[in-house]
């Protein structure tokens, strides 16, 4: 475990179902993000959270609405989503002033929710 | 606009030393990030340079040029468990990825 802690691990969805993906976080970090890996791409950015308020959304389509009801939790709802989707979400948290130990300056990852859009 | 390059592929054999590259074009510079991340597991911290010149942790440096855009991971002594992708990414204004690295370590 590596203090961000995801679930699902795995979900399979149909195109007009319903789902939330969780993240947890017990490090005290400030702010919070969804990323987005497919396979052979850079890591993409959807949305970013700091104290709780939503500070960016990368032009992510509405199908997918986050949500963040204190510092230390976030969601993903996901509905009507397409094939094109299927990929691994990563949650990560971080602090957002840099300060003590150079590995407190990065992000702390989640293992993921491997998404399969069918 | 804000690139990062990375070989999509590396193979080495075990014992040796191998470096991945990556170079960058980013809107402001705040420093540069690797991590490791094994298959289907969340990528974890490996070093954050700031300044130009090289950082040693162990069997990992890491390397910086900020003149030159250009950053290095230098993994000496490999062993089988580095066969991992290697994620480079810049904090800008924004934290930019690159989209990884794959090495396999051989026999």
């Amino acid at each position: 475990e590596t203090g961000v802690t995801q679930t699902p691990r795995h979900l399979v969805m149909g195109m007009t179902n319903k789902k939330s993906l969780k993240c947890e976080q017990h490090l005290g970090h400030n702010a919070m993000y969804w990323y987005k890996q497919s396979a052979k791409k850079p890591l993409e950015l959807m949305f970013v959270y700091n104290f709780k308020e939503q500070t960016e959304n990368n032009s992510v389509p509405s199908r997918f609405s986050p949500e963040c009801p204190n510092s230390s939790h976030l969601f993903l709802h996901l509905h009507t989503l397409q094939p094109e989707d299927s990929a691994l979400y990563l949650c990560a948290s971080s602090q957002d002033r840099e300060t003590g130990a150079r590995e407190n300056y990065g992000y702390t990852f989640g293992s993921g929710t491997r998404l399969t859009v069918v | 606009g804000q690139n990062i390059d990375q070989p999509t592929e590396m193979t080495a054999t075990e014992g040796a030393i191998v470096q991945i590259n990556c170079t960058y074009q980013t809107s402001g510079f705040n420093g540069l990030f690797w991590y490791q991340q094994h298959a289907g597991e969340a990528p974890t911290f490996l070093s954050y340079n700031v300044l130009d010149g090289l950082e040693e942790k162990g069997r990992f440096s890491s390397f910086l040029s900020r003149s030159k855009g250009y950053s290095y991971l230098l993994l000496k002594e490999l062993q089988m468990k580095d066969s991992a992708s290697y994620l480079c990414a810049v904090r800008g204004f924004k934290t930019i990825f690159g989209a990884g690295t794959r090495l396999f370590v051989k026999a």
